[in-house]
């Protein structure tokens, strides 16, 4: 079946760093990708997404994008900040089925 | 918008008890699910549904049931509650089944069971 492949955390950088989070993915069809942040103590939120091969999702200085010749969708923002700490998820969506998350990383950024 | 809510936020149960988390959402959205957090183990599907009278198993439905009488409500029923099911749960919903759609989540619900 689907599935999403994170790296493992956590992931422990100084402000202004650059942060690279990668993920993969196994899926039979066409999918969105998306990734989520969870700040402590919140839900998950949409980051960013993206809906076809080659396309770039952006939001708050973060970018992926949609690699379908490496089936990846790789997390990167060049500055980091400490506001930046939290649970970063990667997930699929496949038409008429339910998103498929990845097991997070945990990013700490500290000043 | 309110966008997806949750009540309880904080739950602590003894075992065998049962208990029902509640879930809504003001987006007029076909699709809710229902999720749980466990450490290590990312977010894992318990059920889900596509519309009102229309609910489906995820990925570790056993001891839990759910119903969808309106489009607005999809609580979540623990029928005897184990030490297992303690974990924090999230409520998501969004507008239709399509793979584009962004999904929302609730704020969740952290239970404990002793």
């Amino acid at each position: 079946g689907d599935s999403v492949t994170q790296m493992e955390g956590p992931v422990t950088l100084s402000e202004e760093a650059f942060l690279t989070i990668n993920c993969t993915y196994t899926a039979t069809g066409y999918p969105s990708l998306f990734w989520y942040v969870q700040y402590p103590g919140e839900g998950l939120q949409l980051l960013l997404k993206a809906t076809k091969a080659d396309d770039k999702g952006s939001n708050k200085g973060f970018e992926a994008t949609y690699r379908k010749e490496t089936t990846s969708f790789h997390l990167e923002k060049g500055s980091v900040q400490v506001s930046d700490s939290a649970v970063y998820f990667c997930a699929l969506n496949q038409a008429g089925t339910a998103l498929i998350f990845g097991k997070g990383t945990t990013l700490s950024v500290s000043s | 918008n309110a966008g997806v809510t949750q009540t309880p936020k904080f739950q602590v149960l003894k075992t065998g008890q049962s208990m029902t988390l509640q879930c809504a959402q003001d987006m007029n959205h076909e699709y809710m699910s229902w999720y749980r957090q466990d450490p290590g183990m990312g977010l894992r599907l318990i059920h889900y549904s596509v519309g009102a009278g229309i609910t489906d198993q995820g990925e570790v439905p056993n001891g839990y049931n759910v119903s969808r009488s309106t489009t607005e409500d999809f609580p979540l029923r623990l029928l005897s509650a184990a030490p297992s099911q303690t974990s924090v749960y999230f409520c998501a919903s969004k507008y239709a089944t399509v793979s584009t759609d962004t999904q929302y989540f609730g704020p969740g619900t952290r239970l404990t069971v002793l």
